[in-house]
């Protein structure tokens, strides 16, 4: 079993949408969670970190359940721009990443 | 804003090449990584350096080596580049340790043929 684990998707939604993206991971004492973005052919990049009480940034909504070790990232009125890779980072020591879940949204 | 360079975006070496990728930051940032970065396998980690003269096996170091003599600069080593090695490669930094973000380079397309 991997460490993190993400749905691959591909996740295909109209604009105006409503998407979420669960991320589980194995690991209990995993002390700091992160969501990223990666585009086509480009490096990843922060999209926001996840804390305990969760946390909001415009459209996007990042959640943590440590109790059934997951966090999730939900993002309303999904937008053409929105189209992308997400990955999903725990912190245990170490990074780990999880493989990603490809979202495409479609006029 | 962070910024991490990588030397080339683009890379054809031959089977048997010594290869050298090169990464820099400019935040001076204690840790440094390079991963690999496959379809279907996800980002994988090869090496990582929490200091200067600092290194740590990551998950697939097997073919690596790399070097960091100074902070700002880390370098990944494939000293007989084989084909099973084409892939993306991406350095990454961080502030600390204690599990902080981490900032990307744009990445090296390396193909070896």
């Amino acid at each position: 079993r991997k460490e993190v684990e993400q749905d691959p998707g591909p996740f295909n939604v109209p604009e105006g949408a409503t998407v979420a993206f669960n991320c589980t991971y194995s690991n209990s004492a995993s002390q700091s969670f992160f969501w990223y973005r990666q585009d086509c052919r480009k490096e990843p990049k922060l999209l926001m970190s996840v804390y305990s009480s969760g946390n909001e940034d415009g459209r996007f909504t990042a959640q943590l359940n440590r109790a059934s070790q997951y966090i999730s990232l939900l993002i309303r009125d999904s937008k053409l721009s929105d189209s992308a890779t997400y990955l999903c980072v725990v912190n245990g020591g170490k990074s780990t990443f999880g493989d990603g879940t490809t979202l495409t949204v479609k006029p | 804003d962070v910024k991490v360079t990588q030397s080339s975006r683009y890379l054809v070496k031959r089977t048997g090449e010594k290869v050298f990728l090169e990464c820099v930051q400019d935040m001076d940032h204690e840790n440094m990584f390079w991963y690999r970065q496959d379809p279907g396998l996800g980002l994988r980690l090869i090496y990582f350096s929490y200091d200067v003269k600092m290194k740590e096996k990551g998950d697939i170091p097997e073919g690596y080596s790399v070097s960091r003599e100074k902070k700002e600069r880390f370098s990944l080593i494939l000293e007989s580049a084989s084909t099973n090695q084409t892939s993306m490669y991406l350095c990454a930094s961080s502030p600390g340790t204690g599990g902080y973000e981490q900032y990307f380079g744009p990445g090296t397309r390396l193909t070896v043929t």
